[in-house]
C-alpha cells in the first residue's frame, strides 16, 4: 500500500498554543493536500500544495512541503477549541493513474 | 448547495444480503470516489471512476462493485457482505481527477453482522 503516515497520532494542546502535524508519504506525488474531519463526518479539504512548491499559507494553517524527504507539516496557528478535529494527508501518484492515498490522521484536540 | 449525498446514512445487514450504498453529486464533477475508514487505517480508496463507464480500482475493492452510468452517481455494491466488511464509508467527486480537491459525502456507517 502506498498509505501515507501523520505524526503524531494524537495531540493535545491548550487554545491560543500553535499545532504542528507531519505527513510522510511514500512515492512521488504530482500535489499533496490536507483535509479535515469532525468526528465520524465528511472530510473537508483545507490546502492543496504542488510538488513544485515548497510552502504555502491560508489563514492560520501552513502547509510546507519536502519532496526530497517525502514529507509535508501542516501547522495551525493560534489554535481555537473549534479546531479540534482529525487531520489528514493524501497523495495523488505520479504515474498517471489517479489513485488518492490518504495518511493515517492526527486527532487534534484543542483544549478551552 | 454544491453537495455529495450518499444514502443510507446507517445500515445494519446479515452476512450475504446483497447491498447497494448510493452516492450522488450535482456539481458536474468528473471524477468520483469511494474511500472506507477504519480505525487506525485511515482513509482508503475501494474503487475510482474518472468518468462515465471508466472505472479502476483503488487499494482495496475486493469484495465491491462501482459502476457509473450516468456522470452525477456512483453506486457502490455489495454483492455478498461479510463482517470484515464493517466500516464508515465515504463517497467523494472532484473536477477531473485526484490531483483536485475531493469533496466528501456525510458517510455511511454499514454493520454486516
Amino acid at each position: 500500500s502506498q498509505q501515507g503516515e501523520e505524526d503524531p497520532q494524537a495531540l493535545s494542546i491548550q487554545e491560543g498554543e500553535n499545532a504542528t502535524m507531519n505527513c510522510s508519504y511514500k512515492t512521488s506525488i504530482n500535489n499533496l493536500q490536507w483535509y479535515r474531519q469532525n468526528s465520524g463526518r465528511g472530510l473537508v479539504h483545507l490546502i492543496l500544495i504542488r510538488s513544485n512548491e515548497r510552502e504555502k499559507h491560508s489563514g492560520r494553517l501552513r502547509v510546507t512541503l519536502d519532496t526530497s524527504k517525502k514529507s509535508s507539516s501542516l501547522l495551525i496557528t493560534a489554535s481555537r477549541a473549534a479546531d479540534t478535529a482529525s487531520y489528514f494527508c493524501a497523495t495523488d501518484g505520479q504515474t498517471g493513474a489517479n489513485n488518492l492515498f490518504f495518511g493515517t490522521g492526527t486527532r487534534l484536540t484543542v483544549i478551552p | 448547495e454544491a453537495q455529495v449525498t450518499q444514502n443510507p446514512r446507517y445500515l445494519i445487514t446479515v452476512t450475504g444480503k446483497k447491498l447497494t450504498v448510493t452516492c450522488s453529486q450535482n456539481m458536474n464533477h468528473e471524477y468520483m470516489s469511494w474511500y472506507r475508514q477504519d480505525p487506525g487505517l485511515g482513509l482508503r480508496q475501494i474503487y475510482y471512476s474518472m468518468n462515465v463507464e471508466v472505472t479502476d480500482k483503488g487499494d482495496v475493492p475486493e469484495g465491491y462493485k462501482v459502476s457509473r452510468k450516468e456522470k452525477r452517481n456512483f453506486p457502490l455494491i455489495l454483492e455478498s457482505p461479510s463482517p470484515n466488511q464493517t466500516s464508515l464509508y465515504f463517497c467523494a467527486s472532484s473536477l477531473t481527477g485526484a490531483e483536485y480537491e475531493q469533496y466528501f459525502g456525510p458517510g455511511t456507517r454499514l454493520t454486516v453482522t
